[in-house]
């Protein structure tokens, strides 16, 4: 069975940064695309970055560019996401994702973690 | 940036019931298009792939249909456990982008 897990959520201040980390089991975690959406209270999803197979070139969205980080450890199996500057807007359920086989959509995805952005 | 419009934002409906959610493209998109179900608190599930694919494990009460610019969502005979948002998704090129999403909801 495929499981993706999120962790590393919680409270920060404006300005901080948090980790965010999903442990995944049930598929071959180094043939699949990860990606990170969130979803902010009362609104819709969001997709936030992806990072491919060989976790080279990393696509983010222009929200979060130049503030976020997308990395894989594929000893692991496990996807990270470093948050920096974090701003109040960020403040959401992000949820670890798996790609599907055949393209960009998300075929598997966790519980989500919740990051609180207030002072 | 590709912009999805999702109508209506809100639907009413009845156990039993046809309802058909609908899902624009700012420009085309062709068949790269996914659909999710999105419960309170629960993982969002992917339902259709490429516009029209049913995810393995999926009813067959869930269809999806269109090309281009414009797609839609149906499903045949609501269920219960089918009351949630529906989110549809282009995964063209990035930006990936979502619509605004639709909340099906018990008349």
């Amino acid at each position: 069975e495929v499981q993706v897990l999120e962790s590393g959520g919680g409270l920060v201040q404006p300005g901080g940064s948090l980790r965010l980390s999903c442990a995944s089991s049930g598929f071959t975690f180094t043939t699949s695309a990860m990606s990170w959406v969130r979803q902010a209270p009362g609104k819709g999803l969001e997709w936030v970055s992806t990072v491919p197979v060989s976790g080279g070139v990393t696509y983010y969205a222009d929200s979060v560019k130049g503030r976020f980080t997308i990395s894989r450890d594929n000893s692991k199996n496990t996807l990270y996401l470093q948050i920096n500057s974090l701003r109040a807007e960020d403040t959401a359920v992000y949820y670890c994702a798996k790609g599907g086989p055949w393209g960009g959509y998300f075929d598997s995805w966790g519980q989500g973690t919740l990051v609180t952005v207030s002072s | 940036d590709i912009q999805m419009t999702q109508s209506p934002s809100t639907l009413s409906a009845s156990v039993g019931d046809r309802v058909t959610i609908t899902c624009r493209a700012s420009q085309s998109i062709n068949s790269w298009l996914a659909w999710y179900q999105h419960k309170p608190g629960k993982a969002p599930k992917l339902l259709i792939y490429k516009a029209s694919t049913l995810e393995s494990g999926v009813p067959s009460t869930f269809s999806g249909a269109g090309s281009g610019t414009e797609f839609t969502l149906t499903i045949s005979g609501l269920q219960p456990d089918d009351f949630a948002t529906y989110y549809c998704q282009h995964y063209l090129s990035y930006p990936f982008t979502f619509g605004q999403g639709t909340k099906l909801e018990i008349k």
